[in-house]
């Protein structure tokens, strides 16, 4: 059974780019979280898709932004980088959302010079 | 605020010498609590997931345990391949103004096991 895939692995990005992160959940997975894990503040929740829609969102910016397709694969953006963005972005699925186990993918290196 | 502790930050251990990881919570409603292990550079493996107090689980040398405000990760006899970061999260029930439904992560324990 195959995992969590996000694409791409690493990335660099000058300020004021924008970018775009891909993450395919689990097959039958229909819940997507994005979370944003940086040394100082550890993993901190972006916002989760079920069935295309957003069901939660955390404490960021409107800068960062996602989606989930029909088939539960999901996109996030990030516009107007700044320096403060360099992270490793993680990709969660799981079948519901809610009391259920969330796999983690092998997340996206950002790093924004 | 929902919230999660974790201590200590790091633990050295001998290889075989047991020990436990703690992970204290504060939750408007738990709907669940899970640990991960994460390896440099990898994204969260799961390990477990506790939902009521008195639960627990086990797998190979790891037991988790929970109560009411905290939940413990027992190590026992550890090998260095154990060593990584163990990372405790929560999850909090919709409608509150908390977690929501998301996961509350601790910062986690880093640990290191020496042969």
């Amino acid at each position: 059974k195959a995992g969590v895939t996000q694409t791409p692995r690493y990335l660099i990005k000058t300020r004021g780019q924008q970018v775009t992160l891909s993450c395919s959940p689990i097959s039958g997975h229909r819940s997507v979280s994005w979370y944003q894990q940086t040394p100082g503040q550890g993993l901190q929740f972006l916002f989760e898709y079920f069935s295309e829609t957003q069901r939660n969102k955390g404490n960021f910016p409107g800068r960062f932004s996602g989606r989930q397709f029909s088939n539960s694969r999901s996109e996030m953006n990030v516009s107007t980088l700044e320096l403060g963005d360099s992270a490793l972005y993680l990709c969660a699925s799981s079948w519901t959302g809610l009391n259920t186990e969330a796999f983690f993918g092998q997340g996206t290196r950002l790093t924004v010079v | 605020e929902d919230q999660v502790t974790q201590s200590p930050e790091a633990l050295r251990l001998q290889e075989g010498e047991s020990s436990s990881l703690n992970c204290s919570y504060t939750v408007s409603g738990l709907r669940g609590l899970f640990w991960y292990r994460q390896d440099p550079g990898k994204g969260p493996e799961f390990l477990f997931t506790l939902y009521s107090a008195g639960e627990e689980k086990e797998k190979e040398r790891l037991k988790a345990t929970l109560t009411k405000k905290e939940s413990f990760l027992h190590i026992t006899a550890p090998k260095p391949e154990d060593s990584a970061t163990y990372l405790c999260a929560v999850q909090g029930t919709l409608n509150y103004g908390g977690s929501q439904g998301n996961l509350i992560f601790g910062k986690g324990t880093k640990l290191s096991v020496k042969p």
